[in-house]
């Protein structure tokens, strides 16, 4: 089946350094990539959504400015954390969903997330 | 956006016993997926269960779209098991994931 990678699967950094995190889809064509923040105890919360080649839809409340998504190519995705503080610390998980040849969306499949830890 | 609640938040076993897990949704969906967290986060998905009654071993789950509930049937239940069960809705452009069951299941 379709696998989705993330790297690093964890990252400690310090305090007002920025944190990029890779998410490739490994078999298939991301036509869409999604970025989700799960607290300790929490649901996944959806923090934007990244279609190939254009800008990123951001949710409610999440900073574009703090969270950058790149979504360059149909198999990678970055995130970057700007100016990390303690309260970025979370577990970022990103999902990637192809087309199908019929034209309809694919699944959409999970990558095994970063634990980020702000120091 | 559609309100997903899960039942019971939390839930502790002993190895063999059957659970069952409940996912209310509050708008009409076209789809409905049961994921299992695994202690190291990762999520696996369970089902695609938009209707009917589905079963894969000792899983099996049961969607009644008319009355916007779902059901997550574990039985025999294992250490393996535990972790978090999420029930998940599409919306427009993504998923809405639910609140999660946390199962420990204890030897």
């Amino acid at each position: 089946g379709a696998v989705v990678s993330q790297h690093p699967s964890r990252v400690i950094c310090k305090s007002g350094t920025s944190v990029k995190i890779e998410c490739r889809s490994l078999d298939f064509q991301a036509t869409t990539m999604f970025w989700y923040r799960q607290f300790p105890k929490q649901s996944l919360m959806l923090m934007a959504t990244s279609n190939e080649g254009s800008k990123a839809t951001y949710e409610q409340g999440v900073e574009k400015d703090k969270f950058l998504i790149n979504h360059a190519s149909l198999t990678l995705s970055t995130l970057t954390v700007t100016s990390a503080h303690p309260e970025d610390s979370s577990f970022y998980i990103c999902s990637a969903r192809g087309r199908l040849n019929s034209g309809r969306v694919g699944t959409q499949y999970f990558g095994p997330g970063t634990r980020l830890l702000v120091l | 956006g559609i309100q997903v609640e899960q039942s019971p938040p939390d839930l502790i076993l002993q190895e063999g016993a059957n659970s069952t897990l409940r996912c209310n949704f509050s708008d009409s969906v076209n789809n409905l997926q049961w994921f299992h967290q695994n202690p190291w986060g990762q999520l696996i998905n369970l089902f695609y269960i938009p209707s009917g009654t589905k079963q894969n071993g000792r899983l099996s789950a049961t969607t009644v779209a008319t009355e916007r509930y779902s059901l997550l049937y574990i039985s025999s239940s294992q250490t393996t098991d535990s972790g978090v069960y999420f029930c998940a809705v599409p919306g427009a452009n993504n998923l809405f994931f639910g609140t999660g069951t946390r199962l420990t299941v204890i030897p």
